[in-house]
């Protein structure tokens, strides 16, 4: 079955600075990889995904780029905001009854 | 977007009783949702897919006798955990696709129920 790993576990950056949460898939059936950010105690909100025909996306401050000869995918964020630390998890998953798969989550620390 | 939502939100009970947790699309008909459990800092664990008017698809390692899903209608999916122990305390998180977005369907999650069995 599909398995997601996600680097690093943990990240702190200082305020303004970039973040780069990275991932891989192992199932290349799988097509669609979205990025869920979860706040302590919240439910995990979409915040932006991608599909396997695209390379690259971008959504304000938030980009994913996806390699999918290497099957990594990955998440940058842009002059963080301390309102973007929380948990973030990529997913990978296919068409019809695929299920998601979740990494094991990057917590996210933005220093102000 | 689409409201999933949860009940209870937390729960304490006593070793060997059973709980059900009831997960709701407010807006939107789902004939499948998913039940997830989530460990303190921990990720998304699917446990099962619930399929509405069918059995459910339980993951490689989850015990079904124990983790009781029906889906009796298009909005109204519930987990019981029965005869719970207090290795079963966790965050039960449930989520249901909706049609839409770049790949036919956007996943959305309820608020999660905290379960504590003591």
């Amino acid at each position: 079955g599909e398995n997601v790993e996600q680097h690093p576990s943990t990240l702190s950056v200082q305020e303004g600075d970039s973040a780069v949460i990275k991932c891989t898939y192992s199932d290349s059936a799988s097509n669609y990889f979205p990025w869920y950010k979860q706040e302590l105690g919240k439910r995990p909100q979409l915040i932006i995904d991608i599909r396997s025909n695209v390379g690259e996306k971008k959504d304000q401050r938030i980009a994913v780029t996806l390699n999918k000869t290497a099957k990594h995918f990955s998440l940058h964020i842009t002059e963080t905001q301390p309102e973007d630390s929380a948990v973030y998890f990529c997913a990978a998953s296919g068409t019809g009854g695929f299920k998601t798969i979740f990494g094991a989550g990057t917590r996210l620390f933005v220093k102000a | 977007g689409a409201v999933v939502s949860q009940h209870p939100s937390w729960v304490i009970c006593k070793s060997g009783t059973s709980v059900k947790i009831e997960c709701r699309s407010l807006d939107f008909q789902a004939t499948t949702m998913f039940w997830y459990r989530q460990f303190p800092k921990q990720s998304l664990m699917l446990m099962a897919t619930s399929n509405e008017g069918s059995k459910a698809t339980y993951e490689q390692g989850v015990e079904k006798d124990k983790f009781l899903i029906n889906h009796a209608s298009l909005t109204l999916s519930t987990l019981t955990v029965t005869s719970a122990h207090p290795e079963d305390s966790s965050f039960y998180i449930c989520s249901a696709r909706v049609p839409g977005g770049i790949q036919g369907y956007e996943q959305y999650f309820g608020p999660g129920t905290r379960l504590t069995v003591t």
